[in-house]
């Protein structure tokens, strides 16, 4: 079946470091990759998506890349804001019953510093 | 607000309560889930509902019991509940299955059930 792995956290980094949150996926096929947010007491919101190999999405500064070669779609961001706090959860889905089930990482949660 | 309200934000019952978490969206979105999520754990999807239709029961035990009367409101039926089930519950909704947008999910907040 389709699996997630992300790092796990709590990663913590100073204002302005650069970011990665590492994302690997086993899936059949060829997924679509999101990354989704969830800020202290909110639910899960879209942060950014890519549908086919090579793509790379992007958001608020934050990247993504699909690799298929490396079943990866590693997080990245240039310079992380202290707004940046939260959980960050890697997710994928395919065609499987009409493309709506998506499968989850565990999140990983990111603290930034003043 | 996200536009999917949960309902409510926070719950505690003993095992032997009934009670009810509630899911309304204003999107226009047809599709419509129920995850649960605990500490260091993946997202669990539990139940999909397609135009009010159950397409998806992941192996959840009856003691929980969703309901969707219409394409804009949800809901989890909870009976005699143990300990484990402690965990945030949270709804989403989307375009239907096979239409494009399917797979971005808009999600509430999510109720935290504490069960005694």
């Amino acid at each position: 079946g389709n699996s997630v792995t992300q790092m796990e956290g709590p990663v913590t980094l100073s204002e302005e470091a650069f970011l990665t949150i590492n994302c690997t996926y086993t899936a059949t096929g060829y997924p679509s990759l999101f990354w989704y947010v969830q800020y202290p007491g909110e639910g899960l919101q879209l942060l950014l998506k890519a549908t086919k190999a090579d793509d790379k999405g992007s958001n608020k500064g934050f990247e993504a890349t699909y690799r298929k070669e490396t079943t990866s779609f590693h997080l990245e961001k240039g310079s992380v804001q202290v707004s940046d706090s939260a959980v960050y959860f890697c997710a994928l889905s395919d065609l499987t019953g009409g493309g709506n089930k998506l499968t989850f990482g565990t999140g990983t949660q990111l603290k930034v510093e003043l | 607000e996200t536009g999917v309200t949960q309902t409510p934000r926070h719950l505690v019952m003993g095992m032997t309560n009934k009670k009810s978490l509630k899911c309304e969206q204003h999107l226009g979105h047809n599709a419509m889930y129920w995850y649960k999520q605990s500490a260091k754990k993946p997202l669990e999807l539990m139940f999909v509902y397609n135009f009010k239709e159950q397409t998806e029961n992941n192996s959840v035990p009856s003691r929980f019991s969703p309901e969707c009367p219409n394409s804009s409101h949800l809901f989890l039926h909870l009976h005699t509940l143990q300990p484990e089930d402690s965990a945030l519950y949270l709804c989403a909704s989307s375009q239907s299955s096979g239409a494009s947008g399917a797979n971005v999910l808009t999600f509430g907040a999510g109720s935290r059930l504490t069960v005694l």
